[in-house]
């Protein structure tokens, strides 16, 4: 198994650009998070999915989107980036019965 | 909203200290778990406590549960360089949902 992976590593944005940050995994987890981590900060949650469509807002949702239209698969998109979504965006992912939590590896944001 | 609040926010300590880091919750929580994030890196679950007043120990990291399930701790004894990091407390009270402390940055000095 891979295990989370996330694409890109890396980006840089200009104010007003919209942007697909990827995250799949291959474990066959029914939950999927999506986590924003400021630098020296903890990790806050943006969005979440307990399956296949279904997705729900976290703490800081405003300026995100999300779909799951597949188990693996768990999008988020940035519509008109602005400079407070620089971040280090992190996906991660839980097994049915458990509440432990694998990460991916991060994607860093930069908006200019 | 629950609040989980993690106390130092840095620790510097020379190799061969121990170190502790403190979590409080703002409200009783179903589980807490622990993370470590080296620099760079991503979190990396380290373990989940249930029982109130529970203990566990790994090698020489021993974490605690609260009686009341409001508070944890993380006691690192003799710590190695290979400690460096930021260790995060994770609290749920429903739903899979967690929330992060602020975490402790961990450096030590050889």
């Amino acid at each position: 198994n891979a295990g989370v992976t996330q694409t890109p590593k890396f980006r840089i944005l200009k104010i007003g650009q919209s942007m697909t940050l990827q995250c799949t995994q291959d474990m066959n987890h029914n939950y999927m998070y999506w986590y924003r981590q400021d630098p020296g900060m903890g990790l806050k949650l943006i969005y979440y999915s307990v399956g296949a469509g279904i997705t729900d807002k976290g703490e800081v949702p405003n300026g995100y989107n999300v779909s799951r239209s597949t188990t693996e698969d768990f999008p988020l998109r940035l519509e008109l980036a602005a400079p407070s979504q620089t971040s280090v965006y992190f996906c991660a992912s839980t097994p049915p019965g458990q509440e432990t939590q694998y990460f991916g590896p991060g994607t860093r944001l930069l908006v200019l | 909203g629950q609040q989980v609040m993690q106390i130092p926010q840095y620790q510097h300590v020379q190799e061969g200290e121990d170190f502790t880091t403190y979590c409080n919750s703002s409200t009783t929580l179903s589980n807490i778990q622990w993370y470590k994030q080296r620099p760079g890196g991503h979190p990396v679950f380290l373990i989940q406590l249930v029982k109130s007043g529970e203990v566990k120990k790994q090698k020489r990291l021993t974490f605690q549960f609260g009686e009341a399930k409001k508070n944890s701790s993380l006691h690192i004894t003799a710590t190695q360089t290979t400690d460096v990091g930021t260790y995060f407390c994770a609290g749920e009270t429903s739903g899979s949902r967690l929330t992060f402390g602020e975490g402790t940055q961990l450096t030590v000095n050889p």
